[in-house]
């Protein structure tokens, strides 16, 4: 079965510093991987996903994820992080089976502190 | 502008009184899901539609149920609420499939006592 995990509840950086929110994925096959954030108060909201190609994947608000087939890993990342990033983060895997649905990780909360 | 929207955003209700979450798109969007958002759980799938008529179950489907009798409505019923019915709810639609980016609504928060 597909699965996704978000191995930390809390990633905590300073403003300016380079930033990193980690996903480790299984799946049979190829995988389709999705990053989602989550503002407080607010719906979640697409950042970016990889399908096929570049390992490297350029989405929305500067944010970037890499995909390592090896490690089996999609880490989202930021050079320079911001205070207003400080959100709620998921991962997602499309389930191969039946509708594709997105199976969600249980998220991880960035805190960007000034 | 695109949007999903749904109401209530906020309700607390009592045990086994029908309620109804509206849930409404305005993007002409085919897929349409409900998710529940549950604190270590992330958000996981309730129901489903592929189009006008076409609706299935996601994996926490027990104590909803939903109709899609128009495209840009899809409205989550809980017919006899329970107290671990209680949740954060987002609707969410896509053009043609869940690959394709998802809009969420803002959510709804629900309280059954």
């Amino acid at each position: 079965a597909q699965s996704v995990a978000q191995p930390e509840d809390q990633v905590n950086v300073a403003e300016g510093n380079p930033l990193t929110v980690k996903c480790t994925y299984s799946v049979s096959g190829n995988p389709y991987l999705f990053w989602y954030v989550q503002y407080p108060n607010r719906g979640l909201q697409f950042l970016l996903k990889y399908i096929t190609g570049d390992n490297l994947v350029k989405g929305s608000y500067g944010f970037e994820a890499e995909f390592n087939k090896s490690q089996t890993s999609f880490h989202l990342k930021k050079p320079s992080a911001l205070v207003s990033d400080s959100a709620l983060y998921f991962c997602a895997v499309r389930d191969i089976g039946g509708t594709g649905k997105l199976i969600f990780g249980q998220g991880t909360t960035l805190q960007v502190k000034p | 502008e695109a949007q999903v929207t749904q109401n209530p955003r906020y309700l607390i209700t009592v045990t086994g009184k029908k309620l109804t979450v509206t849930c409404s798109q305005n993007m002409n969007h085919e897929y349409m899901s409900w998710y529940r958002q549950d604190p270590g759980l992330g958000l996981r799938q309730i129901y489903y539609s592929m189009n006008v008529e076409v609706t299935d179950k996601g994996d926490v489907p027990e104590g909803y149920k939903v109709s899609r009798k128009e495209k840009r409505n899809f409205p989550l019923i809980l017919e006899s609420p329970s107290p671990n019915q209680t949740s954060l709810y987002f609707c969410a639609s896509s053009l043609y499939s869940f690959d394709n980016e998802q809009f969420f609504g803002p959510g709804t928060r629900l309280t059954v006592l």
